[in-house]
């Protein structure tokens, strides 16, 4: 069964400084990869998502995510951290070879940015 | 646009009781997911529905019920609630099961006393 591991259950950050999300997943083939963000007492949204046109991804509020197939990893990064990115995020993945293939989540990794 | 909506937002059952979780989404997907989110375990699938007429258990289904009622509705239904379930619980649809991006309701807080 495929499985996301997020490294770092917290992570803090200054504002303006680099953000860096990890995020790995078990599988031989390449799944389907996913960032999603979720604001305090709200559903998740959407971030970025691999499907394999192109191994950088660019996402809404200037995140991006690279996949890295030898290292099995598709971190989360953005440039610069601003106040409103505090919020947790999680990693998903979708198997690509199984019919019907759920989504299935990391433990997620909550966001603290510091002024 | 309403996207996915799920009733009620708050609930408080005591130990025992019934209840259902109601899920709609007007995006015309064909996939229906309901998930539970506890501290530090992400969010894990109850059940899902890949279409309409059917329905999969997954990674924590025992004690839940599902309904694919419709293309749209998607029910969750707990027969004898207990304090393990006390959860948030969000509804999810999507185009299709494999690849596409999930939209998620607001949630629904469980409290079971």
């Amino acid at each position: 069964a495929q499985s996301v591991t997020q490294l770092g259950s917290h992570v803090s950050v200054s504002e303006g400084a680099l953000v860096l999300l990890r995020c790995n997943y078990s599988s031989s083939v390449p799944p389907y990869l996913f960032w999603y963000v979720q604001y305090p007492n709200q559903g998740l949204q959407l971030l970025l998502k691999y499907t394999s046109a192109a191994t950088l991804v660019k996402g809404i509020n200037g995140f991006e995510a690279e996949f890295k197939k030898s290292e099995t990893s598709f971190h989360l990064t953005k440039p610069s951290a601003h106040m409103s990115d505090a919020a947790e995020y999680f990693c998903a993945v979708s198997d690509r070879e199984t019919s019907g293939s759920r989504l299935t989540f990391g433990e997620g990794t909550q966001l603290t940015v510091n002024p | 646009n309403a996207g996915v909506t799920q009733t009620p937002k708050f609930q408080v059952l005591k130990t025992g009781q019934s209840m259902t979780l109601q899920c709609a989404q007007d995006m015309n997907h064909n996939s229906m997911y309901w998930y539970r989110q506890d501290p530090g375990m992400g969010l894990r699938l109850i059940y899902y529905s890949a279409s309409e007429g059917t329905t999969d258990k997954g990674e924590v289904p025992n004690g839940y019920n599902v309904s694919r009622l419709n293309k749209r509705e998607f029910s969750l239904r707990l027969e004898s609630a207990a304090p393990s379930q006390t959860s948030v619980y969000f509804c999810a649809s999507s185009l299709f099961p494999e690849g596409t991006e999930a939209f998620f309701g607001q949630g629904t807080r469980l409290t079971v006393v």
